[in-house]
């Protein structure tokens, strides 16, 4: 069964880049049916798209974040990682990854979510 | 970054049967239909719906989604103590290139 599980800092600087990384386990990053994406969840809040990336290293990101944001694909070890540089307090979130189906659009597999902070 | 709009909350009671709403425009639900998310506190959000009425294996058959124009809904029969979550809707926004979110409800059974 596919898991994904993310992995980072959980304290980052203002002004510093929060980097993660999504492990992909029990499947191929290289399946064509899918994305592979990161959503985030401020403390109380709902949920936020930040970008996704096919395993050809295609990317899409939400417009709001497009200037701080890198997703990449390392596909020999099964991973996707997420940059965001110049964090503010404003990006204290839960951070999860997640599959995308294709074809459904479908957020359909996800990690279990890393809290990061963004403080001094 | 324009989001779809979800009411904030929905109370109904034991066994009663919820309708939740999901609004967007042509370019994301009209178009491409929406997605349905149960979160339950602390835990990362579960697929129940895409495509307007696909279930994964596993989701009850009490779920059902549909949609009319650029409102998608998501329907819940029976309801169990369990089915108390936010539940959140999604579309992929083709003019935006984008995949947006509801601001989600919050779903109380009495």
């Amino acid at each position: 069964q596919l898991q994904l599980q993310e992995s980072g800092p959980g304290l980052v600087k203002p002004s510093e880049t929060l980097s993660l990384t999504c492990t992909v386990s029990g499947g191929s990053i290289s399946n064509s049916n899918y994305y592979w994406g990161w959503i985030r969840q401020p403390p109380g809040k709902g949920l936020e798209w930040i970008g996704r990336i096919y395993y050809s290293g295609s990317t899409y990101y939400n417009p709001s974040l497009k200037s701080r944001v890198t997703i990449s694909v390392d596909t020999s070890n099964n991973q996707f990682s997420l940059k965001l540089s110049s964090v503010t307090a404003a990006d204290t979130a839960v951070y999860y990854c997640a599959r995308v189906g294709s074809g459904s659009y479908a957020f359909d597999i996800w990690g279990q979510g890393t809290m990061v902070t963004v403080s001094s | 970054q324009a989001g779809l709009t979800q009411p904030p909350s929905v109370s109904k009671g034991l066994r009663q049967t919820a309708t939740l709403t999901c609004t967007g425009n042509s370019n994301n639900v009209g178009n491409q239909g929406a997605v349905w998310l149960q979160q339950h506190q602390g835990h990362p959000p579960k697929l129940l719906s895409y495509r307007n009425n696909n279930r994964p294996s596993g989701i009850s058959e009490r779920l059902s989604a549909s949609r009319s124009g650029n409102t998608a809904s998501l329907t819940i029969t029976g309801l169990q103590p369990e089915d108390e979550a936010d539940y959140y809707c999604s579309a992929w926004d083709s003019s935006l290139s984008a995949w947006v979110f509801g601001g989600g409800t919050k779903l109380t059974v009495l």
